[in-house]
């Protein structure tokens, strides 16, 4: 595609309940990542991606964080037993070697 | 421990007038840093860049400056236009990988007409 794409724009989820967010990266990007941004606050890295392996998830706040990219192309970011200090924008920013990172919209996780 | 800051959480413009966004860092291992601008309901988009080697980059309106004695950097937008209204997040790698960023807290541009 064009652009990074990230499904869902929006996602609603009851505490305790699980989430899945979707990335499709631009085509031919080898790197991935995952940002998640708090209200007002910049992106903080997550984990990072080349190809289908994980290179790094340093950022991942706690073991209830998942990311995967199986084919090396899409990626998603699953989220078990959410709870309210998880209710940020999940941005994924997709690049190849020496060019910029080019991120998605973001979904907007709200856990009420 | 914020390793990259935005001490400025707004700025207000004149259009035709200069915007200069601040930025300072603590890591001196970063070699590359960026500007992001980010509208409402949208994901950052890049900017402009500059790599350590380097104490200036321009790309049309936009300038980055790098002191890095000072270790800060510096976004001008010459001249403002109100379409440039939106927030600028400062960020910084230090890794050679340029998708790993440390970001700022993003400084919010309002370019009056």
């Amino acid at each position: 595609g064009a652009g990074v794409s990230q499904s869902p724009r929006y996602k609603v989820a009851k505490r305790g309940q699980d989430v899945a967010l979707r990335c499709d990266p631009i085509s031919g990007h080898v790197s991935l990542f995952w940002y998640q941004q708090a209200l007002g606050q910049g992106p903080e890295f997550l984990t990072y991606f080349q190809n289908e392996a994980q290179l790094d998830k340093s950022g991942l706040p706690s073991d209830r964080f998942f990311a995967e990219r199986p084919e090396g192309s899409v990626s998603t970011l699953k989220i078990q037993r959410t709870q309210q200090e998880d209710s940020a924008v999940y941005l994924c920013a997709s690049s190849s070697p020496g060019v910029p990172a080019f991120f998605g919209q973001g979904t907007r996780l709200t856990v009420v | 421990d914020q390793q990259v800051k935005q001490n400025s959480p707004s700025l207000s413009v004149q259009e035709g007038r200069i915007s200069i966004l601040n930025c300072d860092y603590t890591n001196s291992m970063f070699d590359y840093f960026l500007w992001y601008k980010k509208y409402p309901a949208e994901g950052p988009t890049f900017l402009i860049s500059i790599s350590s080697i380097k104490d200036k980059n321009e790309d049309g309106r936009f300038t980055v400056f790098l002191n890095k004695s000072a270790k800060h950097l510096s976004l001008h937008i010459v001249p403002s236009q109100p379409g440039d209204s939106a927030v600028y997040f400062c960020a910084a790698s230090g890794s050679g990988n340029t998708g790993k960023l440390i970001f700022g807290q993003g400084t919010t541009l309002q370019v009056k007409p």
